[in-house]
């Protein structure tokens, strides 16, 4: 049992370059989260989704989309980069019930230069 | 969603217990408080959640005051692998549950 996990660790791109992160879970839950944390900041939700099928806009949305085809994977796609995009990207997921909580994954640094 | 206020730092001596304050004084009924911690970069990891109980794990205790407008996450014997940042979070008990993160208390031990 993986837990979360996200590919890759770590990521430099050139500005306006297209990538897509990874976030695999392998616990059967439903719900899973895209965040970003920013130098000495908390974590900021940029997308979620609560389904297979599903997803919705988070705090910090904008220039990210999302797609969740199957339910384990969760995948965060940045079409055209920009610096303030260089972040570490936290992946996570939760089973459903109240009394559930969220595990995360160890996180994907990416640079835009 | 509910919005959380910590403090930004805190020392604490080894073996001592740590006690980290939260305010979260728009609560509302519905709403669990949530403790989770970063080490270093790492992924946040869970520690402990309540609804207005007051609720103990092996990791720490949580305790909730009666209006439920603030908490104390409670480390009993502090070591230095607890040094780390500290993150109170309050989100629904229902729907998306979504979690919104504050920047969290500092927490160093010291030798």
């Amino acid at each position: 049992n993986a837990g979360v996990t996200q590919t890759p660790k770590f990521r430099v791109l050139k500005t306006g370059q297209s990538m897509t992160l990874l976030c695999a879970q392998d616990m059967n839950h439903e719900y899973m989260y895209w965040y970003r944390q920013d130098p000495g900041m908390g974590l900021r939700l940029i997308h979620y989704s609560v389904g297979e099928g599903t997803t919705a806009k988070g705090e910090v949305p904008d220039g990210y989309n999302v797609s969740r085809l199957k339910k384990q994977n969760f995948l965060l796609g940045l079409e055209s980069a920009a610096p303030s995009q260089t972040s570490v990207y936290f992946c996570a997921s939760k089973r459903t019930g109240s009394q559930e909580t969220q595990y995360f994954g160890p996180g994907t640094r990416l640079l835009v230069l | 969603d509910a919005k959380t206020t910590q403090p930004t730092s805190m020392d604490c001596a080894e073996g001592r217990a740590a006690n980290l304050p939260c305010n979260h004084s728009t609560i509302s009924g519905n709403e669990y408080v949530y403790w989770y911690r970063q080490i270093h970069s790492q992924g946040p990891q869970y520690i402990i959640h309540g609804l207005k109980n007051n609720e103990t794990n092996e990791m720490a205790s949580l305790i909730i005051t009666e209006d439920r407008k603030s908490s104390t996450l409670i480390l009993p014997h502090a070591t230095l692998r607890d040094t780390a940042v500290y993150y109170c979070i309050v989100s629904s008990t229902s729907g998306t549950y979504k979690y919104i993160f504050g920047t969290g208390t500092r927490l160093k031990v010291l030798a």
